[in-house]
């Protein structure tokens, strides 16, 4: 069974550029949440797909935006990339809404 | 709103201690509560989860009890090794629409040989 993969590991950006992450979830899985570590906190939550469907948005501008394709695998995109977005963008799958949460190993963005 | 309390570290132990790691939470209803592990460079893997009260969440010596009277979470494990210095965060969910995750801020356990 594969786990919960993760692209581009690194990633270096410049203010005001735009940036696209990639997430495949666990096989089985229909459901992605996406969630922005910056150092030395924990996770916050950014929002969650669910059957290609935006199921719940936490507290972030509308720059940040997602997609999930049919096969459920996801995008984050940041437009107008700010300093304080530099951190872990962490994707997790689960096998329906509301179940437990599986992560996959984030990718690291720094924006100079 | 939702939120979860760790206690401040980090924590230093020597390998064999105990460990106890505090979480105390505020919730609407009655969440999942869950602990989660980070080790350097890595992402989150879970660690342990209760669903209901009394609950005990167990996986690698790591023992957690859902305390409803008390709002809490605490981590505990009996001989800690070398191999268990991460990061550990406590979180919970809500069982609504969604099952987003609010996190701790995370506290770092350092285990010396």
């Amino acid at each position: 069974e594969t786990g919960v993969t993760q692209s581009p590991t690194h990633l270096i950006k410049t203010r005001g550029q735009q940036v696209t992450l990639r997430c495949s979830s666990q096989s089985g899985h229909n459901t992605v949440s996406w969630y922005q570590q910056a150092l030395g906190q924990g996770p916050q939550f950014i929002f969650q797909y669910y059957r290609e469907e935006e199921n719940g948005r936490g507290n972030f501008p509308p720059r940040f935006s997602g997609l999930q394709f049919p096969n459920y695998s996801s995008e984050l995109n940041v437009n107008a990339l700010e300093l304080d977005d530099s951190a872990l963008y962490l994707c997790a799958s689960s096998l329906e809404e509301a179940d437990t949460q599986y992560f996959g190993p984030g990718t690291r963005l720094t924006v100079l | 709103g939702n939120s979860v309390t760790q206690m401040e570290g980090p924590v230093t132990l020597s390998e064999e201690a105990f460990l106890t790691i505090n979480c105390t939470y505020t919730a609407t209803g009655y969440p999942s509560l869950f602990w989660y592990v980070q080790y350097p460079g890595e992402g989150l893997q879970l660690l342990l989860k209760a669903t209901k009260a009394d609950d005990k969440g167990s996986n690698k010596g790591f023992e957690a009890t859902y305390r409803k009277e008390t709002t809490s979470f605490h981590l505990e494990k009996g001989s800690v090794q070398v191999s268990d210095s991460a990061v550990y965060f406590c979180a919970l969910s809500d069982l609504g629409a969604n099952s987003k995750l609010t996190f701790g801020k995370g506290i770092t356990l350092s285990v010396r040989p």
